[in-house]
């Protein structure tokens, strides 16, 4: 599966638009891009999954761009209860049965909104 | 939220003592998984399913065993368990594979003195 990165953290004021990029550049061509929140003691909460191009819900957008080697999370007029962990997944949407598999949250970007 | 609880919610328990951790869902998903998540390592795959009896490895499956014996029971066991194993354990369900949307449980906190 692919590797990410994403920077450890990173700070913000209320009412101004967020983007974590995530790269991964040996994304193969069957693995869809994830992006999951966590607030401390609760289990990670799925915000977004995209394949390419761009994907908008009620709460963020996903930016890919052609090759797919990166993705940017965007979270529109944060608020201070966004201050959270956010994660990037790369990988097919199927369990590869055998072998086992090692689909990684990795450590996230913690993100710190202020007044 | 989907119907995902984990149990006990807390323990404390001495090295050398087996322990078992217990993930129950409602979802009647076909996937579910066990992750703990430690300071500096974010989330790792411990084990997983993806059907009754159906189990493989993770990242860090030394130690650790699992069982799932009915679609919405799936069993964590540490045989011997360790400081080393001191950790939040989080369960999840999918109705697909690993990158599927997953669905959190809101995990145990094990202590191993």
């Amino acid at each position: 599966l692919a590797k990410t990165t994403q920077p450890i953290s990173m700070d913000s004021y209320e009412g101004q638009e967020v983007n974590i990029t995530c790269s991964h550049n040996n994304i193969a061509t069957n693995d869809y891009i994830t992006w999951y929140q966590q607030f401390p003691s609760q289990g990670p909460r799925f915000i977004i999954q995209g394949y390419k191009t761009k994907v908008t819900n009620e709460v963020a957008s996903l930016f890919i761009p052609a090759d797919r080697k990166s993705s940017t999370l965007s979270l529109p007029r944060v608020s201070l209860s966004d201050t959270a962990v956010y994660y990037c997944l790369v990988g097919d949407l199927y369990i590869l049965t055998g072998g086992g598999n090692k689909l990684t949250f990795g450590t996230g970007t913690q993100l710190k909104v202020e007044l | 939220d989907a119907g995902i609880t984990q149990s006990p919610r807390h323990k404390v328990t001495e090295t050398g003592t087996p322990v078992t951790l217990r993930c129950h869902q409602t979802e009647n998903h076909r996937y579910m998984y066990w992750y703990r998540q430690d300071p500096g390592h974010g989330l790792r795959l411990i084990h997983y399913s993806y059907g009754v009896k159906d189990t493989d490895k993770g990242e860090v499956s030394d130690g650790y065993s699992v069982s799932r014996s009915k679609t919405e029971d799936f069993l964590l066991t540490l045989e011997s368990a360790t400081s080393s194993q001191t950790s939040v354990y989080f369960c999840a369900i999918s109705e697909s594979g690993l990158n599927y949307e997953q669905y959190f449980g809101p995990g145990t906190r094990l202590t191993v003195t």
